[in-house]
């Protein structure tokens, strides 16, 4: 069974850094895509990026929101995906889902962990 | 401001049909499948309906989904009060070069 399990959230000053991790389990994590959403207090849900297996090229892509402050990277020898969230604003302030992604074009969220809730607030 | 276009609500009473509605454009609907997702109060968003129509082990077939064109519904018969959640469309956009959601859809069984 898939499980996925984040960790890492907690409270941040604007302007500071701060990394997520997603523990995953139940599946071959090397082969998976894998995508961060996240969710607004109050909100509707909003991709944040993505990273390709090794396999295929390990490239990552953004939302346009967060291009250039934050990075997804991953430890396939650790079945681990990491956040790095710099520079961060008080509209970052959200539960980051990690999810696997499937399918060819359109991608969809397969399975989801239960998030980790990041407060960007002075 | 979503990409993507929901009712923010709906509401119909037990045992009774209800759609939700979900509009895009060329780049994203016209050209890509849609995928929904069911976020229960409190709880992680789940995968409901992928490629527009498919459902997922597990998922009740008192769901469905259909496109047609920069539209795309989700149907849900025999409303059961454990249906009540956020109903949230989803689809890769070719000019964003990512994945855009709806605003969600709060359905009530009344």
């Amino acid at each position: 069974e898939v499980e996925l399990v984040e960790s890492g959230g907690g409270l941040v000053k604007p302007g500071g850094s701060l990394t997520l991790s997603c523990a995953a389990s139940g599946f071959t994590f090397s082969d998976a895509w894998m995508s961060w959403v996240r969710q607004a207090p109050g909100k509707g849900l909003e991709w944040v990026g993505r990273i390709k297996s090794k396999t295929d090229g390990g490239t990552t892509d953004y939302a346009a929101p967060v291009k250039g402050r934050f990075t997804i990277s991953r430890d396939d020898s650790k079945n681990t995906l990491f956040l790095q969230m710099n520079s961060l604003k008080t509209e970052d302030t959200a539960v980051y889902y990690c999810t696997t992604d499937k399918g060819y074009g359109s991608i969809y969220f397969a399975s989801w962990g239960q998030g980790t809730l990041v407060t960007v607030s002075s | 401001q979503s990409v993507l276009t929901q009712p923010p609500s709906v509401s119909e009473a037990p045992r009774q049909r209800v759609t939700i509605s979900c509009s895009g454009s060329s780049s994203n609907l016209g050209n890509n499948a849609v995928n929904w997702y069911q976020q229960l109060p409190g709880k992680a968003p789940k995968l409901l309906i992928y490629y527009d129509h498919l459902l997922p082990s597990g998922v009740s077939d008192r769901f469905s989904g259909s496109k047609s064109g920069t539209s795309a519904s989700l149907a849900i018969s025999g409303l059961q009060s454990e249906d009540e959640a956020d109903y949230y469309c989803a689809a890769w956009d070719d000019s964003l070069y990512g994945v855009v959601f709806g605003g969600g859809t709060k359905l009530t069984v009344l």
